[in-house]
């Protein structure tokens, strides 16, 4: 059975850190990209942060965190990772990892997709 | 960026009833790459069609989604109680990489 468990969430003063995990079983880790999607209080989706599978990985990220946040995963220990810096009170949101699946030959993908994900670890920014 | 943007913001119907949930994208999304996910309170997300109309693993045939180019619907036949949600299309796209609408509630009238 696939689990991902976030972890780390906790409450931060603006500009502060904090590094999110998120532990995966149930599947060939390595395999797979992951997410970082985040959802503010009462507000919808948001994605945060891409990394591709395999150990020389591509990331990207959301404008409205790029240079402030990094994605990476220890494929050892089975963990996604958001190393977040620079924290602002807009950052405020439950963090959930999500498993990224497609479709792919040729070199290109279809029906691409998070066809699993955690239940999120909340983590607030405020003073 | 593409901007999907979902209607209605709040759907009321009743059990029985037939809803029709729609995602407008600002430009051409390709249908390969649209995806619908169902969300209740204090849950994740569940992915639930993929690909405009492919239904993810264990979703009911009551689920069903259609549309091409930048209009797209997911249709639930027969609202069961536990299908009274919030759904969210999402679509994969190059920058940012992914974008998501921001949700259509289908509350109990």
């Amino acid at each position: 059975e696939v689990q991902l468990v976030e972890s780390g969430g906790v409450s931060v003063q603006p500009g502060g850190s904090l590094r999110l995990s998120c532990a995966a079983s149930g599947f060939p880790f390595s395999d797979y990209a992951m997410n970082w999607v985040r959802q503010a209080p009462g507000k919808g989706l948001e994605w945060v942060s891409y990394i591709s599978p395999g150990t020389s990985s591509s990331t990207y990220y959301a404008d409205s965190v790029k240079g402030r946040f990094t994605i990476s995963r220890d494929n050892a220990k089975n963990s996604l990772y958001l190393q977040m810096n620079s924290l602002r009170d807009e950052d405020t949101a439950v963090y959930f990892c999500a498993r990224d699946i497609a479709d792919c030959s040729g070199g290109t993908c279809h029906e691409i997709r998070f066809d699993h994900w955690g239940r999120g670890t909340l983590v607030t920014v405020s003073s | 960026e593409i901007v999907l943007t979902q209607s209605p913001g709040t759907l009321s119907l009743s059990p029985g009833e037939r809803a029709t949930l729609s995602c407008r994208a600002s430009q051409s999304v390709s249908s390969s790459y649209l995806v619908w996910y169902q969300q209740k309170p204090g849950q994740a997300p569940r992915l639930l069609i993929y690909g405009t109309s492919s239904r993810a693993t264990g979703i009911p045939d009551r689920f069903s989604g259609s549309g091409s180019g930048t209009d797209f619907t997911l249709t639930i036949n027969r609202l069961e109680p536990e299908d009274f949600a919030v759904y969210y299309c999402q679509q994969y796209g190059t920058s940012p990489r992914y974008t998501f609408g921001q949700g259509t509630k289908l509350e109990i009238k």
